[in-house]
């Protein structure tokens, strides 16, 4: 099976930084790679598709970049809102693994 | 609005048997494919079963093959999950997920219910 590996585990910054969180698949995914918020005490959500596809609804400050084995999620100025786990997911093919997840915190 | 509501958690004991329920509205049920998604506390998100729109293919994590059964209702817009032979690390959340592709499954989870907990302990 394809592994995948997030980092950081954890990340604290401030309002208005820009913040980097890095997903590294053991092959190659092409861009079928996904982004997910979980805030604290709800249910995930789908932020960003096809590594780079923000869904309707997501603030712009959101962008996905990479293909291949490595991919990037960018907040270009966090806002208190976006306190949350982060996790990315690859869906090339079955099992559509989660990553380990990125607490962020302000 | 798509509604996914699932009820069926509780808490049992190992080796005994419990089936989630998922009613779900709001869409044509019979265009997509659903998951069974379960987070145990503190952890991330783990795939448990998939059944494609057309109720025949199905896929199992490795961790709950042989023991969990998917299935799908078109009738009653109902999704199930029989868990047989419950295990202590089978505690979790358990999530009921519409897939974002109509008609051809994607792999993404798009719509997701509130979850109901399962707790397996002796």
């Amino acid at each position: 099976d394809i592994q995948i590996t997030q980092s950081p585990s954890s990340l604290s910054a401030s309002v208005g930084d820009r913040v980097t969180i890095t997903c590294r698949a053991s092959h190659d995914i092409s861009n079928y790679l996904a982004w997910y918020q979980q805030k604290p005490g709800k249910v995930p959500k789908l932020l960003i598709f096809l590594a780079s596809a923000l869904r309707s609804g997501v603030p712009p400050r959101f962008s996905g970049s990479g293909s291949g084995t490595d991919f990037t999620l960018t907040i270009s100025s966090l806002q208190p809102d976006d306190v949350a786990t982060y996790y990315c997911q690859k869906y090339n093919s079955a099992p559509w693994t989660f990553g380990q997840g990125t607490n962020l915190e302000i | 609005q798509v509604q996914v509501v699932e009820t069926g958690g509780g808490v049992v004991q190992p080796g005994k048997a419990l089936r989630l329920s998922c009613a779900v509205s709001g869409f044509s049920f019979s265009d997509y494919g659903m998951l069974w998604v379960r987070q145990a506390p503190g952890k991330g998100p783990e795939w448990v079963a998939v059944i494609w729109h057309d109720g025949i293919s199905t896929y199992y994590g490795d961790s709950v093959k042989g023991r969990f059964t998917i299935s799908r209702d078109t009738s009653e817009n109902t999704v199930y999950l029989q868990m047989n032979r419950l295990r202590v690390e089978d505690t979790a959340v358990y999530y009921c997920v519409r897939d974002l592709g109509r008609l051809r499954f994607l792999g993404l989870a798009e719509y997701w219910g509130q979850g109901t907990p399962v707790t397996v302990s002796s």
